[in-house]
């Protein structure tokens, strides 16, 4: 089956820019979409399709996605953005939705 | 605005059966995909099943195939879980999620717990 890795944790000081990655094998030929969730909360898509914004996403939100990695980046990161971070993919070779493992966003 | 509100949690003993449901409002039910995603104490998201706008295909996460049925409703714009053979693993918030891959909205989520 499919798997998707990221780093259990990233941390970033206020007004810098955070990365997150998500591996997976030639990820860069699937459509990947990441979810942010705060504690006690549902997930909220924060971007789709590799790269795209959700309505009411800032534009600090950005995505890309190539060979064996994708990749979230929170330009100008605030206090508000601690929260834990999915990538999710839809493989098609078993009809399967996959989610990596998370990844907690530290605001020093 | 779109709605997605989950019922039916609780807690079960092993072996045991739940059925979830989701209200779904604020968009053209009929006209997606829904999934249901759980997310055990402490731990990540987990798919656990999916279908499509009539019912005609579903799919289902391995752990789950033969003990779980998803289920929906496009006249009250309703998805159910069905779930039998509970396992104390099963123990989870479980979400319903509108599934337009992206999983565009996501409910509040329903407390499953297993344990005797």
């Amino acid at each position: 089956s499919y798997v998707l890795t990221q780093p259990p944790s990233v941390s970033v000081a206020p007004g810098q820019t955070a990365r997150i990655t998500c591996g997976g094998n030639n990820i860069g030929s699937k459509s990947v979409h990441w979810y942010q969730q705060k504690s006690g909360q549902a997930p909220v898509l924060v971007v789709y399709d590799d790269g795209n914004r959700p309505s009411g996403i800032p534009e600090r939100f950005s995505g890309s996605n190539s060979g064996n990695t994708a990749t979230l980046t929170i330009s100008r990161v605030e206090a508000g953005d601690e929260a834990d971070y999915y990538c999710q993919v839809w493989d098609s070779s078993s009809d399967h939705v996959v989610f990596g493992g998370g990844t907690r966003l530290t605001v020093l | 605005e779109v709605q997605l509100v989950e019922s039916g949690g609780g807690l079960v003993q092993p072996g045991g059966s739940l059925r979830l449901s989701c209200a779904a409002s604020g968009f053209t039910f009929r006209g997606y995909w829904m999934s249901w995603v759980r997310q055990a104490p402490g731990k990540g998201l987990e798919w656990v099943a999916n279908m499509n706008q009539d019912g005609s295909e579903k799919y289902y996460v391995d752990s789950v195939k033969g003990r779980f049925t998803i289920s929906r409703d496009n006249a009250k714009n309703l998805v159910y879980l069905q779930m039998n053979s509970l396992r104390a693993e099963d123990t989870a918030v479980y979400y319903c999620a509108s599934d337009g891959q992206p999983f565009d909205h996501w409910g509040q989520g329903t407390l499953v717990i297993v344990s005797s």
